[in-house]
């Protein structure tokens, strides 16, 4: 079964505006990974936040995560057409294995 | 930069016939994934190696399906006989070490007709 649980399963706005994407799991973890998909292509990672981290920054991504709440969420500002892709959460429960939830599908509108 | 690299990038087959899909890890990485991605199930762990050795296949119906490492550099998936319904995107992802992020193939999309 799936660890995350992404929310909203799609997303349409248009360009320049903010992006954001909530990720729920139910079991305790390392780590939570953000990983991107273009079409036709494999997963990209973005962002990776330690449990024991609040927030953290990559450029236009800002990542949340609440252990306490078992969430985090996503944030790409000033969104840009190149930005649509599926973004997935994913939870590192140890070992080295991820558990990825459904996705998010982006739609950038110009 | 390096890549992980999967061969072939599209295969159709007929029910019954055996496919074998390959993938090259990055050079260095010693944890080697096998994922499938459907739309209804999304993205499945199947199998994973550590230093070549398997770890875990319980994502796998081992009845048909078998995943390998004969060395460093390949890692091999086959499903013997396929069947329709192992129609899906099949992705390799190798990784460093412990902790870090996952690097990810192009993957194989598999059609059984």
């Amino acid at each position: 079964s799936q660890q995350g649980e992404e929310d909203p399963q799609a997303l349409s706005i248009q360009e320049g505006e903010n992006a954001t994407m909530n990720c729920s799991y139910k079991t305790s973890i390392n780590n939570l990974q953000w990983y991107r998909q273009n079409s036709g292509r494999g997963l990209v990672h973005l962002i990776l936040i330690r449990s024991n981290e609040r927030e953290k920054h990559s450029g236009r991504l800002r990542v949340t995560l609440d252990t306490s709440k078992k969430s985090s969420s996503l944030l790409i500002t000033a969104s840009r057409a190149a930005d649509t892709a599926s973004y997935f959460c994913a939870t590192d429960q140890g070992a080295q294995k991820l558990v990825f939830g459904q996705g998010t599908r982006l739609t950038i509108n110009p | 930069d390096a890549r992980v690299t999967q061969t072939p990038r599209h295969k159709v087959t007929e029910m019954g016939q055996e496919v074998t899909m390959r993938c090259q890890p990055i050079l260095g990485h010693n944890t080697v994934f096998w994922y499938r991605q459907t739309m209804m199930q999304g993205l499945e762990l199947l199998a994973y190696f550590r230093n070549r050795a398997p770890l875990d296949d319980s994502g796998m119906p081992k009845d048909r399906f078998s995943a390998e490492m004969p060395d460093a550099t390949l890692a091999t998936l086959k499903i013997q006989p396929s069947e329709p319904r192992d129609s899906a995107v099949y992705f390799c992802a190798s990784v460093p070490g412990g902790g870090q992020p996952q690097h990810f193939g192009d993957g194989t999309r598999l059609s059984i007709l």
